[in-house]
């Protein structure tokens, strides 16, 4: 059974400092990694891919994998009130961006304080 | 740009029932997905169809079924509904496989 773990939350952090989620996965042969944001009643949105190890940045965001010790995180630097959120990981055993057999985690419900 | 479109946004039936759920992805789009999100399980995968084509399915049973139509719209079918069912069903597409995908609204299901 493949699993992806999450930790619930919520997650507080004031206005402007840096936000840290973190993800585990089961599967060792999952080969891409999502992080998704989803707003109270609203659809997931993709916010960043990543495929190889080290660190990946768009902009405020920064995307870590670490495929040894199986885990995904996602800073959020200068949080902004905006940003509070469930985010939600996603691991494929694909290469590749596409949504075939994600496995999601529960999601971390982020609040940032202003 | 039209994102993806779902359709009813809302829908309640009663156990034992038949639902229909559709989906119209962004123009040029060729992939399809689907999925659940059931309250306190997350989202859970439970179709792809590509080319008109189902390609991968989750762990539910036969009753969740689909198809995609030349357009690339699809439909996704659950028959004999059960309580257990209701659930927000989204739908995502892409322009292939290997590209990033996006979701729809979803459709909420309700059967009581």
């Amino acid at each position: 059974q493949k699993e992806v773990e999450q930790n619930s939350g919520p997650l507080s952090v004031p206005e402007g400092a840096i936000a840290s989620l973190n993800c585990t996965y089961s599967d060792r042969v999952s080969q891409s990694f999502f992080w998704y944001r989803q707003y109270s009643g609203k659809s997931p949105e993709l916010i960043m891919s990543i495929y190889s190890n080290g660190d990946k940045e768009d902009g405020r965001f920064t995307a870590q994998l670490n495929k040894a010790s199986q885990y995904v995180s996602l800073l959020i630097r200068d949080s902004q009130p905006s940003d509070s959120a469930t985010y939600l990981c996603a691991v494929s055993p694909y290469s590749g961006g596409g949504a075939d057999g994600l496995t999601f985690g529960k999601g971390t419900h982020l609040i940032i304080q202003p | 740009e039209a994102g993806v479109t779902q359709s009813p946004t809302h829908l309640i039936k009663t156990r034992g029932q038949q639902a229909t759920l559709r989906c119209s992805p962004i123009s040029g789009h060729t992939s399809v997905y689907w999925y659940q999100q059931a309250l306190g399980l997350g989202l859970q995968f439970l179709l792809w169809y590509d080319e008109g084509e189902e390609r991968n399915r989750g762990n539910f049973p036969p009753r969740f079924s689909g198809r995609q139509f030349p357009n690339y719209s699809s439909e996704l079918n659950v028959n004999a509904l059960e309580l257990e069912d209701s659930a927000l069903y989204l739908c995502a597409s892409s322009p292939d496989r290997n590209t990033e995908a996006f979701f729809g609204q979803g459709t909420r299901l309700t059967v009581v």
